[in-house]
């Protein structure tokens, strides 16, 4: 069975910080990897996807993530935290059987100003 | 463009009532899936379905039931309720099955349900 695991419920950054969100996968297959955001009483919202094409990848509003098969990581950064960041962050990870989509337990990020 | 609607957004049951919720979207979209979220569980599949009249269980099935009679609704539906399905439900769809990899998941903004 395929599943993500998300260090760290909770992680609070200064604002114009480094933000580092962890997420390793665990898969018997090549998996497809996404981080979705979170805004509070809010659905989630797509940030980035990884599909095979390139290790490292851009996302919307700063953010990028990087896989690495040898670590089974698939790590979210952006530079600089602004205080719009703060949300909850969740990876999730799937086949391109595509049927169903397994999700982290999530990671609370807080904006310190 | 409204993408994928959830309605109510808010839902107060007694113990042993049903209900349905409902999940409208207008993308044409073959996928349609039942989240429910938990804290310090993240999301969990509740059922899912690839395209009109076919629909499968996820990891979390018991107790709630679904169908999927047209592309654009799928109902979730409870029932008999109990204090354990108290949680935020989201409904999510993407265009196309088995295309995981490039067919995200769109996302309803939730019904928050309390069964007391």
């Amino acid at each position: 069975a395929q599943s993500v695991t998300q260090l760290g419920s909770h992680v609070s950054v200064s604002e114009g910080a480094l933000v580092l969100l962890r997420c390793n996968y665990s898969s018997s297959v090549p998996p497809y990897l996404f981080w979705y955001v979170q805004y509070p009483n809010q659905g989630l919202q797509l940030l980035l996807k990884y599909t095979s094409a390139a290790t490292l990848v851009k996302g919307i509003n700063g953010f990028e993530a990087e896989f690495k098969k040898s670590e089974t990581s698939f790590h979210l950064t952006k530079p600089s935290a602004h205080m719009s960041d703060a949300a909850e962050y969740f990876c999730a990870v799937t086949r391109n059987t595509g049927n169903q989509f397994y999700f982290g337990t999530g990671t609370s990020l807080t904006v310190i100003p | 463009n409204a993408g994928v609607t959830q309605t109510p957004k808010f839902q107060v049951l007694k113990t042993g009532q049903s209900m349905t919720l409902q999940c409208a979207q207008d993308m044409n979209h073959e996928y349609m899936s039942w989240y429910r979220q938990d804290p310090g569980m993240g999301l969990r599949l509740i059922h899912y379905s690839v395209g009109a009249g076919i629909t499968d269980q996820g990891e979390v099935p018991n107790g709630y039931n679904v169908s999927r009679s047209t592309t654009e609704d799928f109902p979730l539906r409870l029932l008999s309720a109990a204090p354990s399905q108290t949680s935020v439900y989201f409904c999510a769809s993407s265009q196309k099955p088995g295309q995981g990899a490039y067919s995200p998941l769109h996302f309803g903004n939730g019904t928050r349900l309390t069964v007391t």
